[in-house]
């Protein structure tokens, strides 16, 4: 069965322009949520979909971040525009229900100059 | 706010040795506490206690939670250099999961 998958592996963008990652969830998992982690600190929570709607979405940093779960399969997370304090690894998770456990993608490297 | 401590923040042993991570949590809305491995990408899952006083085991890692101390430990016996990684303690609610920083843990021969 596949795992979480995430797209791209690593990313280098110029401050002020835009990225948009992806992660696809394990299939059936209506559960996906997108965490951060930052250089040196500790893995925080972003936001979480239940299929398409978003139930949580407290951790989001700032307006510049976007998620999007059209049809409730894969989601994308946009930076627009992306400031230095925007780089870091950003993991995406599923789980089949609330509270079950999460499976962890293999994180998107974001590096911003 | 939610928080997750683990100590300790480093560890170095030798193969062989025994291993116990820790971590408290202050949360609300507990509902699991979470270890996972992270080696180079991503964290896989390795146990999930909602109870406690009951032990998880699955090879020679073990787990146990204390939820009137809130706090659980992570074990390993006879650490194998494949044991490396750092092993991330996380406290799960009814929706967004809290994690510590993480035990880095290294096992040379």
């Amino acid at each position: 069965e596949a795992g979480v998958t995430q797209f791209p592996s690593h990313s280098v963008i110029e401050k002020g322009q835009t990225v948009t990652l992806r992660c696809d969830p394990i299939s059936g998992h209506d559960n996906l949520y997108w965490y951060r982690r930052v250089m040196g600190k500790e893995i925080k929570f972003l936001l979480h979909f239940v299929k398409e709607s978003k139930q949580d979405e407290s951790g989001m940093p700032n307006n510049r971040f976007l998620a999007e779960r059209t049809g409730g399969t894969y989601s994308t997370l946009k930076v627009q525009p992306a400031e230095l304090e925007d780089s870091g690894v950003y993991f995406c998770a599923s789980s089949l229900g609330l509270g079950w456990e999460q499976f962890f993608g293999p994180g998107t490297r974001l590096t911003v100059l | 706010e939610d928080k997750v401590v683990q100590s300790p923040l480093s560890l170095v042993v030798h193969e062989g040795d025994t291993v116990t991570l820790n971590c408290s949590y202050e949360v609300t809305n507990f509902r699991s506490l979470l270890w996972y491995k992270q080696e180079k990408k991503a964290p896989t899952f390795l146990f999930m206690l909602t109870s406690s006083g009951i032990e998880k085991k699955s090879g020679r890692l073990s787990s146990i939670l204390d939820k009137k101390e809130l706090f659980s430990i992570l074990n390993i016996t006879a650490t194998q250099t494949g044991d490396s990684a750092v092993y991330l303690c996380a406290s799960g609610g009814y929706q967004k999961v809290t994690f510590g920083t993480g035990t880095k843990l290294q096992v040379i021969p």
